[in-house]
């Protein structure tokens, strides 16, 4: 499948608490990108890393890529309820290729 | 304006009815794509057009057609589709290139009966 994988499928944690979702891919890549989808919307696109960058970071948002392993991740700092939503990865070679999503669930 | 907008939101058709999708974006992206997700996946790609020409075609069954009349407007024409066809039909645009993110519109709920 062009798709990659992101694991774990679903998070659920208390408000403040961090959250982090992994995202693998089998073949090149230009960048990497996340999005973040709420009930079933429009994607909204977070933060992009290029291919020869290894971290990057965001407001609470803090993304790595290791490009010798195929994997990045994604890092929420003090997560907060407005944070619960579907999170995709996306592979950009030529085209994207979106991840198969973490659906976060942030506790009050 | 860094919006994409999409109409209609909720569409209801027959599998012998004719409708269109609109999307509309006014932020002079080069790049603009429509995208199928179902319930609980990922979206996954359908067409790119690049400089108002078709880039992308990812096997998509003809009874799918897209139409890119200007550098603002993407449309996707419907006919004949099947109930498996029901979906989410998101629109998106770029500024293209290899370091650009996507703006995606807020989709089409569409449901073929």
């Amino acid at each position: 499948s062009q798709q990659g994988e992101e694991d774990p499928q679903a998070l659920s944690i208390q408000e403040g608490e961090n959250a982090t979702m992994n995202c693998s891919y089998k073949t090149s890549i230009n960048n990497l990108q996340w999005y973040r989808q709420n009930s079933g919307r429009g994607l909204v696109h977070l933060i992009l890393i290029r291919s020869n960058e290894r971290e990057k970071h965001s407001g609470r948002l803090r993304v790595t890529l290791d490009t010798s392993k195929k994997s990045s991740s994604l890092l929420i700092t003090a997560s907060r309820a407005a944070d619960t939503a579907s999170y995709f990865c996306a592979r950009n070679f030529n085209k994207f290729y979106f991840g198969s999503g973490t659906k976060l669930n942030v506790k009050p | 304006d860094t919006e994409v907008t999409q109409t209609p939101k909720h569409l209801v058709m027959g599998m012998t009815n004719k409708k269109s999708l609109k999307c509309e974006q006014h932020m002079g992206h080069r790049a603009m794509y429509w995208y199928k997700q179902k319930a609980k996946k990922p979206p996954e790609l359908m067409f790119v057009y690049s400089y108002e020409k078709l880039s992308i075609n990812e096997s998509v069954p003809s009874r799918f057609s897209p139409e890119c009349p200007n550098s603002s407007l993407l449309n996707l024409h419907l006919h004949a589709l099947q109930p498996e066809d029901s979906a989410l039909y998101l629109c998106a645009s770029s500024q293209g290139g290899k370091t650009y993110g996507q703006y995606f519109g807020p989709g089409t709920r569409l449901t073929v009966t």
